[in-house]
């Protein structure tokens, strides 16, 4: 079993609607939650950091976390073409200094 | 600040042979990591410092050795190129209070 999961994709919404990227993870000590994204040929952008149950935003940008069901998502409101990308979700256990990424989900946002 | 900047962008090397990339971060992080992206994957770990003198093994180190003489290099070094290890190279860093990791723009890299 992989230890962070995402749907490849591509994930593709039309420009205005709402983005809803998922990623689940195996390991329940997992404390810190991120998501980067890359545009492509760049490297990756933090966008999102979650580390407690619930929902934070910041701007167009909410990212939940759901701990006993080892579930974290990003959602992007308004979506715009300049949100076409790739995010990937990145796990940290606490004791840990290592993120683990999943394989990404690439994002289209259609004119 | 340039902060982490990588050389070479691009390279092609022969079966067998050597190099090193070179990852350099001016922002005087402790922790330095090595990652490597294959096609449409996501970051593998290869190594990865917690300060000058000190590395470790991540998820993918076979083929790879690092050594982290200053605070500010961590260069990773390929002993006998194999078509395996063609992929792109991000070296990223970070301090210690804070666990945002800050990337390299990449080295592109093609063993023929």
């Amino acid at each position: 079993q992989k230890e962070v999961e995402q749907n490849s994709g591509p994930l593709s919404v039309p420009e205005g609607a709402i983005a809803s990227l998922n990623c689940t993870y195996s390991d329940r000590g997992s404390q810190s939650f991120f998501w980067y994204r890359q545009y492509s040929g760049k490297s990756p952008e933090l966008i999102m950091s979650i580390y407690s149950n619930g929902d934070k935003e910041d701007g167009r940008f909410t990212a939940q976390l759901n701990k006993a069901s080892q579930y974290v998502s990003l959602l992007i409101r308004d979506s715009q073409p300049s949100d076409s990308a790739t995010y990937l979700c990145a796990v940290k256990m606490d004791s840990s200094y290592k993120l683990i990424f999943g394989s990404g989900t690439r994002l289209l946002v259609r004119p | 600040n340039a902060g982490v900047t990588q050389t070479p962008k691009f390279r092609i090397l022969k079966i067998g042979q050597s190099m090193t990339l070179q990852c350099t971060q001016d922002m005087n992080h402790n922790y330095m990591y090595w990652y490597r992206q294959d096609p449409g994957m996501g970051l593998k770990l290869i190594y990865y410092s917690v300060g000058a003198g000190i590395t470790d093994k991540g998820e993918v180190p076979n083929g790879y050795n690092v050594s982290r003489s200053t605070t500010e290099d961590f260069p990773l070094r390929l002993e006998l190129a194999a078509p395996s290890q063609t992929s792109v190279y991000f070296c990223a860093s970070r301090t210690s209070a804070e666990e945002t990791q800050y990337f390299g723009p990449g080295t592109r890299l093609l063993v023929l």
